[in-house]
């Protein structure tokens, strides 16, 4: 039984390019959540997701994010116009959802790195 | 207010001694309190989680106490192991998860 597969592991971007982030949830889990940790920092919720539906983007930046989890194929988290403030490890996390079902189960992270 | 307090911020404890993390919330409607540890390079991996309707949960070596009025929860690592070196992070939520900024834990030999 897979787990959470995030990809890539590792991402390089210049300042004003694009990063696609990637998450394929556990066989059987419909909610998908994004976080972000910087640093010597705590998961920073950004976006939780079901099939084709945005529940809650309250940790979402305003500008250049992004994210959907469309019918067929993983959840994308889009970032446009990279800066280097946006430099952190991204972890998505899935679920199965519903009442007693929220523990989240958590992929290996992508790196970001802009340059 | 959504923020998780947790600490301390780092802790050395010796092999085979108990390891303990506090952590604080202030929301009343969280009603799942799970922990994770993290090592270095890797996801957070759950470890262990516990519900408002009991004050206790154990698992092997690690206990979760829960005191509702006091909106605070604890991590007890008995019997700690090099191994346990780990950063630890206590989370909050109900639907979406609040997460506390993270224990660094070194178990010396």
């Amino acid at each position: 039984n897979a787990g959470v597969m995030q990809n890539p592991r590792h991402l390089v971007r210049r300042r004003g390019q694009e990063a696609r982030l990637r998450c394929s949830p556990m066989k059987g889990h419909s909610h998908v959540y994004w976080y972000r940790q910087l640093p010597e920092e705590g998961l920073k919720f950004m976006v939780y997701l079901q099939k084709e539906n945005i529940i809650d983007e309250s940790g979402m930046p305003k500008e250049r994010f992004s994210a959907e989890f469309p019918k067929e194929g993983p959840s994308i988290l889009r970032i446009q116009q990279v800066v280097r403030g946006d430099s952190a490890a991204y972890f998505c996390a899935s679920s199965p959802g519903g009442k007693g079902q929220e523990t989240q189960y958590f992929g290996p992270g992508t790196r970001l790195l802009v340059l | 207010q959504q923020q998780v307090k947790q600490s301390p911020q780092s802790l050395i404890v010796q092999k085979g001694g108990i390891s303990i993390i506090n952590c604080a919330y202030e929301n009343t409607a969280f009603d799942y309190f799970p922990w994770y540890q993290q090592f270095p390079g890797k996801g957070p991996a759950l470890l262990i989680a516990i519900r408002p309707d009991v004050s206790e949960k154990k698992e092997g070596r690690f206990t979760i106490s829960f005191n509702k009025s006091a909106k605070q929860f604890s991590l007890h690592i008995m019997d700690s192991q090099p191994g346990d070196s780990a950063t630890y992070f206590c989370a909050a939520g109900y639907s979406t998860l609040t997460f506390g900024k993270g224990t660094m834990l070194l178990v010396s030999p």
